[in-house]
C-alpha cells in the first residue's frame, strides 16, 4: 500500500493572492508523481508528470517540485483566480500502479 | 477515439437489478482504471488492467463487482444486485504509459433507487 498525504485537505485563498500546498509519499521505490486538477462535475486533469528529483514544472500560473529523497512535492499556484478552484489531485506512481491521495480542495474567495 | 468514453452517462437503477458500465480508452493505451466517487469522497480505486497482463482487482468492493477488457480495449464493469450503497460516479482513466498523464472518461453517475 503507498501511503500519499496531501495537506491541508481544504484550503481557503483570497483572489489575487499565492498559494501552495503538499502531497508526501513514501520515497523508497519512486517511479514518477502525477498531479491532477478536478473541477466540480468534471473529469480529474492532468496538470504534470514528474520523474526526477529536483524537477520543477510550470503550467502557466501553477508550478510543481518534487523531491523524490525526502518523498515530497508542493504545487503552487500565483495569483490565485476564481477558476483555480477546484481538488488538487497527488499521484505517485508504484510498481507500474497510479495511487491517488484524498486531494486538497482549494476554494478561491473574491 | 480521441478521448476516453464511457457509456451511460447517466443511469438509474431499481435496488437488485444488475448494471454494465462502458469504458472505451484511447486507442493503443495499455492502461486502464475504473474509479468512483462517492458523494463527498476521493477517488475510489476499483480495478487495473495493464495490457496482457492479470487485473488487479483488490479495489472492487465487493463480489457483486466484476469487470473485464476484451481485446485489450473496451472494459465493462459489472455491479450485479445493486445496493444503494453503490450510488456514485464511476470514472475510467487509461494512459499509454506512467510516465504519461492518465486521461479520464467524464464518467457514469449511477444512482440506485
Amino acid at each position: 500500500i503507498l501511503n500519499v498525504e496531501q495537506s491541508p485537505q481544504s484550503l481557503h485563498v483570497q483572489e489575487g493572492d499565492s498559494t501552495n500546498f503538499t502531497c508526501s509519499f513514501p520515497s523508497s521505490n519512486f517511479y514518477a508523481l502525477h498531479w491532477y486538477r478536478w473541477e466540480t462535475a468534471k473529469s480529474p486533469e492532468a496538470l504534470f508528470v514528474m520523474t526526477l528529483n529536483g524537477d520543477e514544472k510550470k503550467k502557466g500560473r501553477i508550478s510543481a517540485t518534487l523531491n523524490t529523497k525526502e518523498g515530497y512535492s508542493y504545487l503552487y499556484i500565483k495569483g490565485s483566480q476564481p477558476e483555480d478552484s477546484a481538488t488538487y489531485l497527488c499521484a505517485p506512481i508504484k510498481d507500474d500502479k497510479i495511487i491517488f491521495g484524498k486531494g486538497t480542495r482549494l476554494h478561491i474567495l473574491p | 477515439g480521441a478521448g476516453v468514453s464511457q457509456s451511460p452517462s447517466n443511469k438509474v437503477t431499481e435496488k437488485g437489478k444488475d448494471v454494465e458500465l462502458r469504458c472505451d480508452p484511447i486507442s493503443g493505451h495499455t492502461a486502464l482504471y475504473w474509479y468512483r466517487q462517492s458523494l463527498g469522497q476521493g477517488l475510489e480505486f476499483l480495478i487495473y488492467f495493464q495490457g496482457n497482463s492479470a487485473p488487479d482487482k483488490s479495489g472492487l468492493p465487493s463480489d457483486r463487482f466484476s469487470a473485464e477488457r476484451t481485446g485489450g480495449s473496451v472494459s465493462t464493469l459489472t455491479i450485479q444486485r445493486t445496493q444503494q450503497e453503490d450510488s456514485a460516479v464511476y470514472l475510467c482513466a487509461s494512459s499509454g504509459g506512467s510516465t504519461k498523464g492518465y486521461t479520464f472518461g467524464s464518467g457514469t453517475r449511477l444512482t440506485v433507487v
